[in-house]
Parts: structure tokens; C-alpha cells; sequence
């Protein structure tokens, strides 16, 4: 299985800032790769796919890079809404494997 | 915009069966693939597996010999079956549409399941 590894694991920012999360997979995926959000008590909602395109009604503070095998995940601007768990994960090759998550917290 | 939900027991007994189903509401169920996914307290995300409206069938390795999808597209519901599980089985199960085969672009909001006797 392909290994996904995300950085840092834990962030605290304020709002406004600008927040970059990264992630690494363990051999080369192209573009195969996904960004999430999730919040307590909810499902995971699709953030960004093939990533760099946003999926339908995400907001376009947020945005994604990279290719092979490292990504970034960047929100340009924190908002109070943002606050939430980030996972990436790679739809190259199955089985299909997700990052241990980036818990953005309030500063 | 299609929801999903998922439903069934909040607790099974070691050495039984797991069983979910999920429904989706708000679009058809045809000609998509449909996934599980699971996430243990405090942990991250496992997929399961995945169905399409054919009937057709992938399973994450580590957790195939255990694991039977189906699906009903008269009733717009698929459902998983996890037989002999452990403690760690246990977990909140979420249900997923995918695009592109691999990529969850819907969840439903998951459904904890404990493992215990």
C-alpha cells in the first residue's frame, strides 16, 4: 500500500493567517491525490481533487499543489470555519490510503 | 445534491456479523461507485471497499476475506457485511460516493459501531 504522510500533525494559526499543510506519499502518485476537511462529528468533505482543482463550492481561499510525491494544502487566509481536521489521500493506486490527519486548531 | 445515511446496529457482539446499509437520497444511485470507510476513535481514515450499480466489487486487501458488499438500486441502498469481528472493528463507519473510482466526493455523516460482548 502506499504510504501517506502529512505535516505537521497538529497547527495552531489565528484568523487571517495564511497555513500551509504537507504531504508526502511513499512512491510517486502523479496527481492522484485529495485534500479533506472534516469536522467533529461529521463526515470528511472533499476539498480539493487531482490536487490542484477545487471541488464544487469550496471556497477559493483554499488551494492545492504538487505532484509525485509531495503536496500542499494552502488556506490564504484563516477563517473561524476553517478550524477543522485535514486529511490527504491518494486515489492512485488501490487500495486507496489517507494521511493521519493535521489538526488545524485556534491560536 | 444527494445525501447519504447510513444505518443499522451501534453494537455487535465479537465473532458475529457487522451489517450497514446506506441510503442515498437527493439523485440515483446508478452508474457511480459507492464506497465504505471506516475511522477508529481518535484515528484515521481505513477504506473498506467499493461497489458499483453493476454488482461490481473491490476490497481493500487487509480486510477482504471479510467483507461482502451489495447493492439495490430499486431502493437506492447499498450495504456492507463485516463477519468474525474483533474490538478492533470497532469504529465509526461512514458511506461515500466516489468520482473517478477512488475519490469519496460525498460522505454520509457515519454511524458508530462498538465492538463488544
Amino acid at each position: 500500500d502506499i504510504q501517506m504522510t502529512q505535516s505537521p500533525s497538529s497547527l495552531s494559526a489565528s484568523v487571517g493567517d495564511r497555513v500551509t499543510i504537507t504531504c508526502r506519499a511513499s512512491q510517486s502518485i502523479s496527481t492522484y491525490l485529495n485534500w479533506y476537511q472534516q469536522k467533529p462529528g461529521k463526515g470528511p468533505k472533499l476539498l480539493i481533487f487531482a490536487a490542484s482543482s477545487l471541488h464544487s463550492g469550496v471556497p477559493p481561499r483554499i488551494s492545492g499543489s504538487g505532484s509525485g510525491t509531495d503536496f500542499t494544502l494552502t488556506i490564504s487566509s484563516l477563517q473561524p470555519e476553517d478550524f477543522a481536521t485535514y486529511y490527504c489521500q491518494q486515489s492512485y493506486s488501490p487500495p486507496p490510503t489517507f494521511g493521519q490527519g493535521t489538526k488545524l486548531e485556534i491560536k | 445534491q444527494v445525501q447519504l445515511q447510513e444505518s443499522g446496529p451501534g453494537l455487535v457482539k465479537p465473532s458475529e456479523t457487522l451489517s450497514l446499509t446506506c441510503s442515498v437520497s437527493g439523485g440515483s444511485i446508478s452508474s457511480y461507485y459507492w464506497s465504505w470507510i471506516r475511522q477508529p476513535a481518535g484515528k484515521g481514515l481505513e477504506w473498506i471497499g467499493r461497489i458499483y450499480t453493476s454488482g461490481s466489487t473491490n476490497y481493500n486487501p487487509s480486510l477482504k476475506s471479510r467483507v461482502i458488499m451489495s447493492i439495490d438500486t430499486s431502493k437506492n441502498q447499498f450495504s456492507l457485511k463485516l463477519n468474525s469481528v474483533t474490538a478492533a472493528d470497532t469504529a465509526v463507519y461512514y458511506c461515500a460516493r466516489c468520482r473517478g473510482g477512488y475519490t469519496p466526493d460525498n460522505w454520509g455523516q457515519g454511524t458508530l459501531v462498538t465492538v463488544s460482548s
